[in-house]
């Protein structure tokens, strides 16, 4: 088991770039969430997949943003046309369906400037 | 998902048990009660979480009132690594975590 892993762990863009983060969830687990953390604050739920199927969306993912989880494995976060408020922490997180606690990544640091 | 409130901040000195309280008084009978912690440019770690009856980890306790109207997460001994942000939250369901300012703890040495 070697936990959740995000790439990249830092990410500087220009904005108005795209940018596309990957998730690599711990390999058992069906659910994988995605959050977005700015400083000082705790993490925000962004959205989350049961397998491959999206099942909700929070309304903080503007049209701009697209996950997905082709194969109920990996995932990814895309971000269209950044904007500086998009700069933030965004946190991945796994579980297994029926389990309480959710397995954190350690983030990707976005910074647009 | 029910609103929790927890201090800000609290201190405690290393090797002495620490008590961080949470107030989840519009709690329903279903929602469970999570901790997690967030030590500096990490993501979140799962603590513990309980419904009714206090609960024991290797890493922490979790105590719960009679009424579930407020928990206490229990640090038997704080070292220099509990150094994080503890955010207490309850859910209905096992899905995506509500989470709020959370306490910031400082251990003193």
């Amino acid at each position: 088991d070697t936990g959740v892993s995000q790439n990249p762990r830092h990410k500087i863009t220009k904005r108005g770039q795209n940018v596309t983060f990957r998730c690599d969830p711990i390999s058992e687990h069906n659910r994988l969430y995605w959050y977005r953390q700015t400083l000082g604050q705790g993490p925000e739920f962004l959205t989350y997949f049961q397998n491959e199927a999206q099942l909700e969306k929070s309304r903080l993912l503007s049209d701009r943003f697209s996950a997905e989880r082709p194969k109920g494995s990996f995932s990814t976060l895309e971000i269209q046309r950044t904007e500086q408020g998009d700069s933030a922490m965004y946190l991945c997180a796994s579980s297994l369906q029926g389990a309480g606690e959710q397995y954190f990544g350690p983030g990707t640091r976005l910074t647009v400037t | 998902d029910a609103k929790t409130t927890q201090p800000n901040s609290m201190e405690s000195n290393e090797e002495e048990p620490v008590h961080l309280p949470c107030n989840h008084s519009t709690i329903s009978g279903t929602d469970y009660i999570h901790w997690y912690r967030q030590l500096p440019s990490q993501g979140p770690e799962y603590v513990i979480h309980g419904l009714t009856s206090n609960v024991n980890n290797r890493m922490a306790s979790l105590a719960i009132a009679e009424d579930r109207k407020s928990s206490t997460l229990i640090l038997h001994r704080a070292t220099l690594r509990d150094a994080a942000v503890y955010y207490c939250i309850t859910k209905t369901s096992y899905d995506k975590v509500i989470f709020g300012p959370g306490t910031s703890l400082s251990v003193i040495p």
